[in-house]
């Protein structure tokens, strides 16, 4: 049971490149999330999408851009990179939007802007 | 808005120690609270849960109490193992169109032989 894969694990960009972080779920949840996790600063919502075809900004959308390509992917795109950016990133996904409903996450990208 | 409040860490136990890392919150509404743990290389994963106050979320001998009156949900835990070594993050979340997780900034617990 795949649960939510992100690829890649892992990533160098040099500033100004773009690149696309993938993202998939299997559970046929209906919501999915894009956070990024910073030393001493928890997990921290970038973008999320509440259900196929809807998409919204977190906490800290600037820089991002995201697309809710079907009901199984959710794809986070950096147009430009900036050092600011160099973090760990992680997707989850939920079932429904009930307050006691379980996220599952991806093993998350540490991507690296040099 | 919401917000959650952790012990900051590090923590470091010997094997068998007991436990305690607390986390108090500030919300609107009825949240639920959760601890996610994060063991090394890995994405989070629930831990345990409570989703109204006096509820008490147990699993894998760690328990935490929804404290309604003092907006707390301590995880504690009698005998911890090294296997338990791993980052805590204690969340909660409000539901609806307004539905949200927010973490606390984790906890590291790290426990010695």
């Amino acid at each position: 049971n795949a649960g939510v894969t992100q690829t890649p694990k892992f990533q160098v960009l040099k500033t100004g490149q773009s690149m696309t972080l993938q993202c998939a779920q299997d559970m046929n949840h209906n919501s999915m999330y894009w956070y990024r996790q910073d030393p001493g600063m928890g997990l921290r919502l970038i973008y999320y999408s509440a259900s196929e075809g809807t998409t919204d900004k977190g906490e800290v959308p600037n820089g991002y851009n995201v697309s809710r390509l079907n009901k199984r992917e959710f794809s986070l795109r950096l147009e430009s990179a900036a050092p600011s950016q160099t973090s760990v990133y992680f997707c989850a996904s939920t079932k429904d939007r009930d307050r006691g409903t379980e996220a599952f996450f991806g093993q998350g990208t540490r991507l690296t802007v040099v | 808005g919401n917000s959650v409040t952790q012990m900051e860490g590090p923590v470091t136990l010997s094997e068998e120690a007991f436990l305690t890392i607390n986390c108090t919150y500030t919300a609107t509404g009825y949240p639920s609270l959760f601890w996610y743990v994060q063991y090394p290389g890995e994405g989070l994963q629930l831990l345990l849960k409570a989703t109204k106050a006096d509820d008490k979320g147990s699993n894998k001998g760690f328990e935490a109490t929804y404290r309604k009156e003092t907006t707390s949900f301590h995880l504690e835990k009698g005998s911890v193992q090294v296997s338990d070594s791993a980052v805590y993050f204690c969340a909660l979340s409000s539901g609806g169109s307004n539905y949200k997780l927010t973490f606390g900034k984790g906890t590291l617990l790290t426990v010695n032989p």
